[in-house]
């Protein structure tokens, strides 16, 4: 079985540019989730997607981030204008329903300068 | 107060001695996760329970309930053990997961 798929593993830009990473889930897996993690810290929940619908976006900035989940699949998390701040490793996780066990990429590390 | 607490944060160990890690929780949970995480690398989840105990391989996993706390333990630790071992626990309120800081452990030769 394939696991979750990400992309780029590594990006670095300047401030104010813009960047998008990726993921695809493993196939069937309804719940998606997006998550920060700064280095030393925990994930941060930024986005989560059950099928296409979103459920909690509570804590994604939303003046500069944003993230679609088209057709229920595959995923995309944009980040526009970056700040130095938004540097950290962004994480894609899904599960195969809402309570259940999850899955992570290998995640996306993104250094601004 | 966290609303998940781990300890201990960091922990060392010589390679074949047993290893605990301790997660308390202070909400009700319908899940409780623990995940590894090795430097610069994702993460991986390890166990998902809700009562009881989880066998796989040298790693046990065990939950209480009533205490609200769980205990990750590694049996005849490795090198290749050391990473942060993270407990995550879903609110059975809010349906949100709610991370530990992590255990850093580091096992040595």
């Amino acid at each position: 079985e394939a696991g979750v798929a990400q992309s780029p593993r590594y990006k670095i830009i300047e401030k104010r540019q813009s960047v998008a990473f990726w993921c695809n889930p493993i196939s069937g897996h309804a719940t998606l989730y997006w998550y920060q993690q700064i280095l030393g810290q925990g994930p941060k929940l930024l986005i989560q997607f059950q099928n296409n619908g979103v459920v909690d976006d509570s804590q994604l900035p939303k003046d500069r981030f944003s993230a679609e989940r088209l057709k229920g699949v595959d995923s995309t998390l944009k980040i526009q204008p970056a700040k130095l701040e938004d540097s950290a490793v962004y994480l894609c996780a899904s599960s195969l329903r809402r309570v259940g066990e999850l899955f992570f990429g290998e995640g996306s590390r993104l250094t601004v300068l | 107060k966290n609303e998940v607490e781990q300890s201990p944060q960091n922990l060392t160990a010589q390679e074949g001695e047993f290893i605990t890690i301790n997660c308390s929780y202070s909400v009700g949970i319908s899940a409780l996760h623990w995940l590894q995480q090795h430097p610069g690398g994702g993460i991986v989840s390890l166990f998902m329970l809700s009562s009881g105990k989880k066998k796989h391989g040298r790693l046990i996993a065990t939950i209480n309930i009533q205490e609200k706390h769980s205990s990750l333990h590694i049996t005849a630790s490795h090198p290749r053990d050391s990473a942060v071992y993270i407990c995550a626990v879903r609110s059975y309120n809010t349906d949100k997961l709610i991370f530990g800081t992590g255990t850093r452990l580091q096992v040595f030769p």
